[in-house]
């Protein structure tokens, strides 16, 4: 499997326009978690799907943030509009979600974000 | 979300000296702490996962170990190499398994010849 994959891999917007993050995760994984790195915050989640369905948003910044994962092979995270302050690096990660403690998180390269 | 606390925010290490690292996490709720490796310009890449309390993981020259009840686990490393340079991320989970990981702000690890 080629592991997660997100696109595009850096990303140069201008402030107030969307901008959309892309994932695929590996194959088979019902789980799928969006977070943001920051040097101030370090990595936070944003949100994450249990089988397509989002299960916890409460770390999503504000209504300008939005994801949706339309089918198990496929999520979107969409900023509009994008502001400076938004500007970090989006990972996205899936993991197979299962009886037992064995959810780790296979990450992609992430997108680095930034917003003029 | 939990709120999960790493120490020391960096540290500078001679090598082949040994050292180690805290992460705390809040104890109630506790399911799975996990440790990544994360490498410059790399994704996160996953050392451990850690579920009873007093559990032991060892890999090569690096081990973690973990306290639930009162919500600690340190990661050590024995006889620092140049190549163990990195940021070092712990990760809790509650809920059964079924939330996703919230990490902390991980401590940056320098290894110095």
């Amino acid at each position: 499997d080629a592991g997660v994959i997100q696109s595009p891999r850096h990303e140069v917007t201008e402030m107030g326009q969307e901008v959309t993050l892309r994932c695929k995760p590996i194959s088979g994984h019902n789980s799928l978690f969006w977070y943001r790195q920051t040097m101030m915050r370090g990595l936070e989640l944003l949100i994450y799907f249990n089988n397509n369905v989002p299960i916890d948003d409460s770390g999503m910044p504000e209504d300008r943030f939005s994801a949706k994962m339309p089918n198990a092979s496929f999520s979107t995270l969409k900023i509009q509009p994008s502001e400076p302050r938004d500007s970090a690096v989006y990972f996205c990660a899936s993991s197979l979600i299962r009886q037992g403690p064995n959810t780790e998180a296979f990450f992609g390269q992430g997108t680095r974000l930034t917003v003029v | 979300i939990l709120n999960v606390e790493q120490s020391p925010q960096s540290l500078h290490v001679q090598e082949g000296d040994s050292t180690n690292f805290t992460c705390s996490f809040p104890s109630s709720n506790f399911y799975a702490l996990h440790w990544y490796r994360w490498e410059t310009a790399k994704s996160p890449e996953a050392l451990f996962v850690m579920t009873l309390n007093g559990d032991e993981k060892k890999k090569g020259r690096i081990s973690a170990t973990l306290n639930t009840k009162e919500g600690y686990s340190y990661l050590y490393i024995k006889g620092s190499q140049p190549e163990d340079s990195a940021t070092y991320l712990c990760a809790s989970t509650g809920g059964g398994g079924a939330d996703g990981l919230t990490f902390g702000k991980g401590t940056h690890l320098i290894i110095q010849p």
